[in-house]
C-alpha cells in the first residue's frame, strides 16, 4: 500500500492563482480531511469528508473548497490565493471519523504564495 | 472555548533517559485523546491513544497517562533514544464531534548523546 498521497511537495503561487493539492489514500478508508499546519503551530482542519459525494467545514475553510467524487481522491481547491495561505498542508485518511481513530497523513504540500 | 496546549514547547534529553512530554486539555467532555510524532519534513504519525474510560496506555516503550480530574495528559517514552527526535502534538476529540478533532501546538524533543 502507497498509504495516503500528496502532490505537488513543494509550489508556489502569486497572489490570486488558483490551484488544487492533490490527495489520494488506497487503503479504502471513507473519512478523509485537509488540515493546514503553520510555523510553530498545531494542525488546523480546514474541510473533512465522510464518504464519496460527502463533505463538510472545519476550523478554518474559507478560500479552500473541496469535493470527494471517489473513496480514494480527495483534492483541495485554492480559489484565490492569498498570502495568508502560505502553509504546509497535509491530507488525511482514517477507517472512521477522524476524531475517534487512528488517522494517516500524507507527507505534505509547502506552499508558498507571494 | 476549546483548546489543547502544552507545558512546554522544547524538551531536551539525555540519550537512555526517559522522556515526559505534558498536555492540558480545557474540554471536560472530551473522550478521545490521541499523541502524534511529527519527524522534520513529515507528516504526524499516530503514537498512542487513550479513551476517556481509562487511566493509563502502555505501548512498546511508550505510555498515555490520562488525569481528567485535572485535565492532563502525558506522554511517556522510556529509554529514549536518537530517533525520538520529533514534535510531539496531542490531539483531543470529543464522540458527539467526531469528525473534529484539536491539535495542540506541539512540544519539541531533541536528545543529547
Amino acid at each position: 500500500n502507497a498509504g495516503v498521497t500528496q502532490t505537488p511537495k513543494f509550489q508556489v503561487l502569486k497572489t490570486g492563482q488558483s490551484m488544487t493539492l492533490q490527495c489520494a489514500q488506497d487503503m479504502n478508508h471513507e473519512y478523509m480531511s485537509w488540515y493546514r499546519q503553520d510555523p510553530g503551530m498545531g494542525l488546523r482542519l480546514i474541510h473533512y469528508s465522510v464518504g464519496a459525494g460527502i463533505t463538510d467545514q472545519g476550523e478554518v475553510p474559507n478560500g479552500y473548497n473541496v469535493s470527494r467524487s471517489t473513496t480514494e481522491d480527495f483534492p483541495l481547491r485554492l480559489l484565490s490565493a492569498a498570502p495568508s495561505q502560505t502553509s504546509v498542508y497535509f491530507c488525511a485518511s482514517s477507517y472512521g471519523a477522524g476524531g475517534q481513530y487512528e488517522q494517516y497523513f500524507g507527507p505534505g504540500t509547502r506552499l508558498t504564495v507571494t | 472555548g476549546e483548546s489543547v496546549g502544552l507545558h512546554l514547547p522544547t524538551l531536551s534529553v539525555q540519550e537512555g533517559d526517559n522522556s515526559i512530554i505534558n498536555c492540558a486539555y480545557s474540554n471536560s467532555a472530551s473522550d478521545y485523546f490521541i499523541w502524534y510524532k511529527q519527524e522534520s519534513g513529515k507528516g504526524p504519525q499516530f503514537i498512542i491513544d487513550i479513551r476517556s474510560n481509562m487511566d493509563k496506555r502502555q505501548g512498546q516503550r511508550v505510555t498515555v497517562l490520562l488525569n481528567k480530574t485535572v485535565k492532563h495528559l502525558s506522554l511517556q517514552i522510556a529509554a529514549t533514544q536518537p530517533g525520538d527526535s520529533a514534535v510531539y502534538f496531542c490531539a483531543e476529540n470529543t464522540y458527539s464531534s467526531a469528525s473534529k478533532i484539536i491539535f495542540g501546538s506541539g512540544t519539541r524533543l531533541s536528545i543529547r548523546p
